[in-house]
């Protein structure tokens, strides 16, 4: 089965660049979507056909996805942004499959 | 703006049906565009993708749970929904009902989640 592997964690510091991967098998032919989830709440869209942010979510989010790897990039990163982010593949023979998950901290 | 809201029991014996209807408001469930997901969440791990729906009935699941896994939709209630036979421990989780794009642009994205439900089974 197709997997998504991601760094358990990722440490920046306010108003420095976060970047957090995610590797998967020839993964830049796929579709590769970006969620962040804080404490309690419901996974949130933040990038989606690995560049696009929906309507709402800051410009300091973007996303890149080559070979096998995406990336998330948060720029000029805020308190705000500490969370938990999963990345997400979509094809037509996989399906669906996310990543294990990032928590960035915001030191 | 469309809003998903999960119900039915959160607490389940081991061995029975999981069953969860989710409700659509704010749109149609019959919108061109869309799969209707579900989605369930371990804690400490990666959210699972179970399957999905489109509004004209065809269905996609995933492998690892397809043998138990049954997803429908009724569209006179814009209302769709989720039964996992044979349930075991391992089946506890937040389960999310999930509106996904079927095409361009938002192909394989989930841009409108619930607010999860936990879901026990235990006797």
């Amino acid at each position: 089965s197709y997997e998504l592997t991601q760094p358990p964690s990722v440490s920046v510091s306010p108003g420095q660049t976060a970047t957090i991967t995610c590797s998967g098998q020839e993964l830049g032919y796929k579709y590769v979507c970006w969620y962040q989830q804080k404490a309690g709440q419901a996974p949130v869209l933040v990038i989606y056909q690995n560049t696009k942010r929906p309507s709402g979510i800051p410009e300091r989010f973007s996303g890149s996805n080559s070979g096998d790897t995406a990336t998330l990039a948060i720029s000029g990163t805020q308190a705000i942004d500490e969370a938990d982010y999963y990345c997400q593949a979509w094809d037509s023979s996989t399906a669906v499959v996310f990543g294990g998950g990032t928590k960035l901290t915001v030191l | 703006q469309v809003h998903l809201q999960e119900s039915g029991p959160r607490l389940v014996k081991p061995s029975q049906t999981l069953s969860l209807t989710c409700t659509v408001s704010g749109g149609s469930i019959s919108s061109e565009g869309y799969y209707w997901s579900w989605i369930r969440h371990h804690p400490g791990k990666g959210p699972e993708w179970i399957g999905y729906i489109h509004y004209r009935g065809g269905t996609y699941y995933n492998s690892s749970l397809k043998s138990r896994l049954s997803i429908s939709i009724d569209t006179s209630k814009d209302q769709f929904s989720l039964k996992l036979q044979s349930v075991t421990a391992a089946d506890t989780a937040v389960y999310y009902c999930v509106r996904m794009g079927s095409g361009y642009p938002l192909l394989g994205a989930m841009d409108v989640w619930g607010q999860g439900t936990t879901v026990t089974v235990s006797s």
